[in-house]
């Protein structure tokens, strides 16, 4: 099956720094990334959709300055939480969709959990 | 507003007992209709999903679910239980037509008790 990664699993950092965290899909190309936030116990909120070679679009509340997108190839799209606060720790899942069908499964990392200090 | 709702937050079922996890949604049409598995350390995982036609789906690991279009329902449910289903499930709609954004509800965790 289509198997997305995420890097890192984990990361811990300083308030006020900038992390990336790096979303790929192993085994086939990925016209679309999405990008989730999941607070424990609580469902995935959707944040924004990426597509190869084009601007982000970002959900409602969601601030596109706080939360850099880059989907610089088919395999590979980058979430950049810049200036990290505390209230920026969650869980962040990454999804992908193959090209190609009118309607297309996601499929999912394993996610990255950011721990702002 | 359009919304996923699964009103149970926390199941424990016996090892060998049947399951039905309960997924309601408010939309104007009917949507795409999936159900996820999230085990830690694991990604989401598609269990089954409804798109059009037999309203009973079968799936993976020996789920099934029901549309029920009456209700505005797609329970998810499983004939006997077994320890490794423990995880976290969840119900999510994608409008038709809408960019394949997904809507998630806010789960339903499932303990499997042996």
């Amino acid at each position: 099956g289509a198997v997305v990664s995420q890097h890192p699993s984990r990361v811990i950092c300083k308030s006020g720094t900038s992390v990336k965290i790096e979303c790929r899909s192993l085994d086939f190309q990925a016209t679309t990334m999405f990008w989730y936030r999941q607070f424990p116990k609580q469902s995935l909120m959707l944040m924004a959709t990426s597509n190869e070679g084009s601007k982000a679009t970002y959900e409602q509340g969601v601030e596109k300055d706080k939360f850099l997108i880059n989907h610089a190839s088919l395999t590979l799209s980058t979430l950049t939480v810049t200036s990290a606060h505390p209230e920026d720790s969650s869980f962040y899942i990454c999804s992908a969709i193959p090209g190609g069908a009118f309607y297309n499964e996601q499929f999912f990392g394993p996610g990255t959990r950011l721990t702002v200090l | 507003a359009q919304s996923v709702t699964q009103p149970d937050i926390h199941i424990t079922v016996s090892e060998g007992a049947s399951l039905e996890l309960r997924c309601n949604y408010s939309y104007g049409a009917t949507p795409y209709l999936f159900w996820y598995v999230q085990s830690p350390g694991q990604g989401l995982q598609l269990l089954l999903k409804y798109f059009s036609g037999d309203t009973l789906v079968q799936g993976i690991k020996g789920f099934e679910a029901e549309f029920k279009r009456s209700q505005s329902s797609f329970n998810l449910r499983k004939p006997s239980v077994h320890w490794s289903d423990a995880a976290e499930y969840f119900c999510a709609v994608a409008e038709r037509g809408g960019g394949n954004k997904l809507t998630f509800g806010t789960g339903t965790q499932l303990k499997v008790e042996l």
